[in-house]
């Protein structure tokens, strides 16, 4: 089975700091996504990347970063969190082409 | 631009009922998928629905794709507690990389 790994459940950072939310899979996948989840708001998604070192915005990039230096790796990064970043974030991977995604656990984030 | 809508957004419905979520998009495609979401949890894949009148079942789920209508139904039967979730259909935006786009959601409380 496809294992997409969030290397967090619940994370709590303060306003203004850098934080890291890391996502690596394990089965050669090309792309990858990362989305936020709010109540009544449903999948946004953030950034995702169609290979190492390729990056495309999504509907919602602001305040958000993306690293791939690995192919199975994917990095969100928040460059300046703030409380309004609050929220569920899922990373997903699939291969290339009309496939479904596989999903991690989630991050749950608190800004305060 | 692939739009997707879910109906209904909200579903409560008793045991041993009969339902049907509906997920309409407005441009082609032939590709759709179903998504379940347990509360705190992430996502898990249902089905994929391939070609105009495919047909998927798995229990009490069954999951129905009309590519001429731009129309996929999930339907649920007699209804048991341990499916309420959140459900999402999901479809295959053909010129665009293939990605996803994503409906709000149907979150479905079943009560004994």
């Amino acid at each position: 089975d496809v294992k997409v790994t969030q290397s967090s459940r619940y994370l709590v950072k303060r306003t203004g700091e850098k934080v890291f939310l890391e996502c690596v899979q394990d089965m050669d996948h090309e792309n990858m996504f990362w989305y936020r989840q709010d109540p009544g708001l449903g999948l946004r998604l953030i950034y995702f990347s169609y290979d190492v070192k390729m990056k495309e915005k999504g509907d919602i990039p602001e305040g958000y970063s993306v690293s791939r230096e690995k192919k199975e790796r994917f990095s969100l990064i928040l460059e300046s969190a703030s409380t309004n970043q609050t929220s569920m974030y899922l990373c997903a991977s699939s291969l290339r082409g009309p496939y479904g995604y596989t999903f991690g656990s989630g991050t749950r984030l608190t800004v305060v | 631009e692939l739009k997707v809508e879910q109906n209904p957004l909200f579903l409560s419905m008793q045991e041993g009922k009969n339902y049907t979520i509906y997920c309409n998009y407005s441009t082609t495609s032939d590709r759709l998928y179903w998504y379940r979401q347990d509360p705190g949890k992430s996502l898990e894949s249902l089905f994929v629905l391939l070609s105009n009148g495919a047909v998927k079942q798995e229990g009490r789920l069954m999951a129905s794709l009309d590519t001429k209508a731009r129309l996929s139904t999930l339907h649920i039967t007699a209804a048991v507690h341990d499916l309420s979730a959140t459900y999402f259909c999901a479809v295959v935006m053909m010129d665009s990389n293939y990605q996803l786009i994503w409906g709000a959601g149907t979150k479905l409380i079943i009560k004994p």
